[in-house]
């Protein structure tokens, strides 16, 4: 595709229940991050994919999050027993390798957790 | 975003000047980014600065980069009702995989 492709767009789960969230990055950038968006609260680091290197999971918030990226391409985003506080936007974005700072974003998926 | 920081609103009127501000903690910053969220859209990179330089214009857009204050703005001309966004500031750090966000800052231009 021409872009960062995000799936669901749009995602409404009760509490507890576990939610998948998939990007598909643009086809030849190495490099791919997991944001979360939350109201007033900027941009915050999820996660990190550079090629075959092990990811940078620094920024997860609990061992409730977990993500893999299968063959360099597609990536998913697991939430396990999600709470209230997990509601928020996940953006998805993808670049040439490390060091560029041109990241190239996906619309996002809009999670709420009732 | 607890390394950088922004004002989280802005209005101006259209055709007047928009300047929206950004602060940062890290002096081992090397690049400053610009980025701008449409509504319903990801963000895309607008402009960039690199840290040994103190201002960057491209077109409509002025950058500015105070380092000593850790300071950087980002100034609209001739603003207008496409520019309404909002608008998020970053930072790469030395040996960081990812870029650092503000929290942005949703400027709205009235017509």
């Amino acid at each position: 595709g021409a872009g960062v492709s995000q799936s669901p767009s749009n995602k409404v789960t009760e509490k507890g229940k576990d939610v998948e969230l998939r990007c598909d990055p643009i086809s030849g950038h190495t490099a791919l991050y997991w944001y979360r968006q939350s109201l007033g609260q900027g941009l915050e680091f999820l996660i990190y994919f550079q090629g075959n290197s092990a990811p940078d999971k620094s920024g997860l918030p609990s061992d409730r999050f977990s993500a893999e990226r299968t063959g360099g391409s597609v990536s998913t985003l697991t939430i396990q027993r999600t709470q209230q506080e997990d509601s928020a936007v996940y953006l998805c974005a993808s670049s040439f390798g490390q060091g560029s700072g041109e990241l190239f974003f996906g619309e996002g998926s809009r999670l709420t957790v009732l | 975003g607890e390394d950088v920081e922004q004002s989280l609103f802005l209005s101006v009127r259209e055709g007047d000047s928009s300047v929206i501000n950004c602060t940062y903690t890290d002096s081992s910053s090397t690049y400053l980014y610009w980025y701008k969220q449409e509504p319903g859209a990801g963000l895309q990179l607008l402009t960039y600065i690199f840290s040994n330089m103190d201002m960057k214009q491209d077109q409509r857009l002025t950058v500015l980069l105070n380092k000593k204050d850790k300071h950087l703005s980002l100034r609209i001309a001739d603003t207008q009702t496409g520019d309404s966004a909002i608008y998020f500031c970053a930072e790469s750090k030395t040996g960081a995989n990812n870029l650092f966000f503000g929290t942005g800052t949703r400027l709205t231009v009235i017509p």
